[in-house]
């Protein structure tokens, strides 16, 4: 079955350490999403990519980075510099007007 | 600027029906989305719309109205699983990409 694949469900990173959340699909979907989800804040947008080797800036890309090598992949490095990077991240592909996204089912992602 | 307004609670009794508003503001629109989201879970598409009007779709139905930068979502017949939290995003014109409201926390009680 065709999906949006994260991995892993949880995630425990110490403090100055970087940490990558990958994001996989087999949906053919060009274009391909990061969010961050706080309580109380709804969804904000991290990077975007539309194609493959390209990917742009969302609304709070500080202390995050992304690649696209790949069409099926867009895997997110939490740096350091990320101040608050406690958070459950979400992924998400699109490749339709009409039905917006399709959801991974996100990593919660704690700092200890 | 951009801005998406929606109430942070609301508390309904199964069997009833509940209205949950939408308003926004955005640079550019391309459609209006509607998602379901469970506590820790991803959300899921409830509904889509980007003509003005109401569209139905079971016990859900949506409306837009694009001048008046409003939308509302409707539920018929609560169940206990309807409780869940609701999120309403805009698509903008640059890259497709959605923007979110910080979403409803609906509670269906007995």
């Amino acid at each position: 079955d065709g999906g949006i694949t994260q991995s892993p469900k949880y995630l425990f990173r110490k403090e100055g350490q970087n940490v990558t959340l990958s994001c996989e699909q087999n949906l053919n979907h060009d274009a391909m999403y990061w969010y961050r989800q706080d309580p109380g804040q709804g969804l904000r947008l991290i990077y975007y990519s539309q194609i493959v080797n390209d990917f742009q800036k969302g609304d709070i890309a500080e202390g995050y980075s992304v690649s696209r090598e790949k069409k099926e992949s867009f895997p997110l490095t939490v740096t350091s510099a990320q101040k608050n990077p406690t958070a459950f991240y979400l992924c998400a592909s699109s490749n339709s007007t009409r039905y917006g996204y399709t959801f991974g089912s996100g990593t919660r992602l704690t700092v200890v | 600027g951009q801005n998406i307004d929606q109430p942070t609670e609301m508390t309904a009794t199964e069997g009833a029906i509940v209205q949950i508003n939408c308003t926004y503001q955005t640079s550019g629109f391309n459609g209006l989305f509607w998602y379901q989201q469970h506590a820790g879970e991803a959300p899921t598409f409830l509904s889509y719309n980007v003509l003005d009007g109401l569209e139905e779709k079971g016990r859900f139905s949506s409306f837009l109205s694009r001048s008046k930068g409003y939308s509302y979502l409707l539920l018929k017949e609560l169940q206990m699983k309807d409780s869940a939290s609701y999120l309403c995003a805009v698509r903008s014109n640059q890259g497709g990409k959605l923007i979110f409201g910080q979403g409803t926390e609906l509670s269906v009680k007995p």
